[in-house]
């Protein structure tokens, strides 16, 4: 059974660097892109970053670039997203979803429970 | 970037109604479109994988149809579980983009 477990939410500061981890169980990690998406308080889905199986191609949304990190450790079947000056518009339930494959779809199949991050001082 | 349209962005239906939601995709996405269902306070989940293939495990009253720009998500026949919002996304290209959600809710 797949699972994906976040981690690392919480209260942060305006300007808070905090890093989101994501832990992937019940498939072969390696083999699979994986993505942020994140969900403010009431509002709709917004895709954050995407990364591929190997981590050597990473894509962002244009409001956090650069100022989030996407990256991954296969070995340790963890998804991270280093998250630097935050501003109260971060502030959102975050995902982490695994990409599907081939026949299979390329979109989102799986998805963790979410973790809140709340930028407030 | 590719917008994507959703409507309507609530609607209010019964037990066993047939409800149909659109998307429309601002330039063509082929097939490259899933459809989500998500429930307060959970993540969402997936029902249609490109555009028309259901999920293992979501009952067959879901179906999906479109290509290039239309896209439509349909439920035969409305049960009490299925009342959540639903969105469309779009992997076509980057930014992946959803719609801005619909709400269903009971009549």
């Amino acid at each position: 059974e797949v699972q994906l477990l976040e981690s690392g939410g919480g209260l942060v500061q305006p300007g808070g660097s905090p890093r989101l981890s994501c832990a992937g169980s019940g498939f072969t990690f390696s083999n699979y892109a994986m993505s942020w998406v994140r969900q403010a308080p009431g509002k709709g889905l917004e895709w954050v970053s995407d990364i591929s199986g190997s981590g050597g191609s990473t894509y962002y949304a244009d409001p956090v670039k650069g100022r989030f990190t996407i990256s991954r450790d296969n070995s340790k079947n963890t998804l991270y997203l280093q998250m630097n000056s935050l501003r109260a518009e971060d502030t959102a339930v975050y995902y982490c979803a695994k990409r599907g494959s081939g026949a299979a779809g390329w979109d989102f199949d799986y998805w963790g429970q979410g973790t809140l991050v709340t930028v407030s001082s | 970037d590719i917008q994507m349209t959703q409507s309507p962005s609530s609607l209010s239906a019964s037990v066993g109604d047939r409800v149909t939601i659109t998307c429309r995709a601002s330039q063509g996405i082929r097939n490259e479109l899933g459809w989500y269902q998500q429930k307060p306070g959970k993540a969402p989940k997936r029902l249609i994988y490109a555009a028309s293939s259901l999920q293992s495990g979501v009952p067959s009253r879901f179906s999906g149809s479109g290509s290039g720009t239309e896209f439509t998500l349909t439920i035969s026949s409305l049960q009490p579980e299925d009342f959540a919002t639903y969105y469309c996304l779009q992997h076509n290209s980057y930014p992946l983009t959803f719609g801005g959600g619909t709400k269903v809710e009971i009549k």
